[in-house]
C-alpha cells in the first residue's frame, strides 16, 4: 500500500502476557519511529531505526520493550510481561531519510489493552 | 532538552469563526517546526511546516509562521469548518545526537460546531 500500515489494530492482553505489535513503513523509507501515545497526550517517542540499525532506544520505559527491523523494512515492536500501564496506543512512524527534517509519515496505530 | 508547549483544549468554535492555537518551543539547535493533525481513529498527518524563521506554512486554510525571536509557531485560520474538527499537534525536530528525532506537544483538540 501507499502509507503505513500497522497490526493489529487493537490488541487486548491480560498482564502479564508478551504481545508484538507490527509495523510495515512506506517502501523505500530509511528511517522508522516508534511512539506511545497516552490517552491525551502527544506521542512519546520510544525508539529509532536507521534502515536495521536501532540509533536510539532511549524512551523504551523499561527492559520488557523491546523493537526490531532486521531486513530495514518492517519492524516489531514487543513487549514483554505487559503491565497495566502499558495500555496505550502505538504509533509507527517512517521517513525518507535519515538526518533530515523531512515529515513523518504515521501508521494509524495500535491501540493495545492491558487488563 | 527541546519541549513544545500547546495551549489546553478543548478549543470550541462555531463554523466559520478564527482559530488560533498557540504553540511555544524550547529548542538546543536551530529546529524546524511542524503542525500535524490526528482525526479520530486515524493516524497523525503533516498538516503544514516551516524550516528557518519568518517562513510561513500553509495548507487547507491554515497557516503558521516561525517566529524565532518568540520561540513560537502559532496556528491560525480564518474560517473554521465542522470538518476541521481535530487534535492538533505541535511539533519540532532538532537534530540530537545525529538524529532528528522529533519532539511533540501533548495537542490541542478542536471542536467545531454548526
Amino acid at each position: 500500500g501507499a502509507g503505513v500500515s500497522q497490526s493489529p489494530r487493537y490488541k487486548v492482553a491480560k498482564r502479564g502476557q508478551d504481545v508484538a505489535l507490527r509495523c510495515d513503513p512506506i517502501s523505500g523509507h530509511v528511517s522508522l519511529f516508534w511512539y506511545q501515545q497516552a490517552l491525551g497526550q502527544g506521542p512519546e517517542f520510544l525508539t529509532y531505526f536507521q534502515n536495521e540499525a536501532q540509533l536510539d532506544k532511549s524512551g523504551l520505559p523499561s527492559d520488557r520493550f523491546f523493537a526490531e527491523r532486521p531486513e530495514g523494512s518492517v519492524s516489531t515492536l514487543k513487549i514483554q510481561r505487559t503491565q497495566q500501564e502499558d495500555s496505550a496506543v502505538y504509533l509507527c512512524a517512517s521517513r525518507t531519510s535519515g538526518n533530515s527534517y523531512n515529515e513523518q509519515f504515521f501508521g494509524p496505530g495500535t491501540r493495545l489493552t492491558v487488563l | 532538552g527541546d519541549s513544545v508547549t500547546q495551549m489546553e483544549g478543548p478549543v470550541t468554535l462555531s463554523e466559520e469563526a478564527f482559530l488560533t492555537i498557540n504553540c511555544t518551543y524550547t529548542a538546543t539547535g536551530y529546529p524546524s517546526l511542524f503542525w500535524y493533525v490526528q482525526y479520530p481513529g486515524e493516524g497523525l498527518q503533516l498538516l503544514l511546516k516551516a524550516t528557518k524563521a519568518d517562513d510561513k506554512g500553509s495548507n487547507k486554510g491554515f497557516e503558521a509562521t516561525y517566529r524565532k525571536e518568540t520561540t513560537s509557531f502559532h496556528l491560525e485560520k480564518g474560517s473554521v469548518q465542522v470538518s476541521d474538527s481535530a487534535v492538533y499537534f505541535c511539533a519540532l525536530s532538532d537534530k540530537s545526537g545525529g538524529s532528528y528525532i522529533p519532539t511533540f506537544g501533548r495537542g490541542t483538540s478542536l471542536i467545531v460546531h454548526p
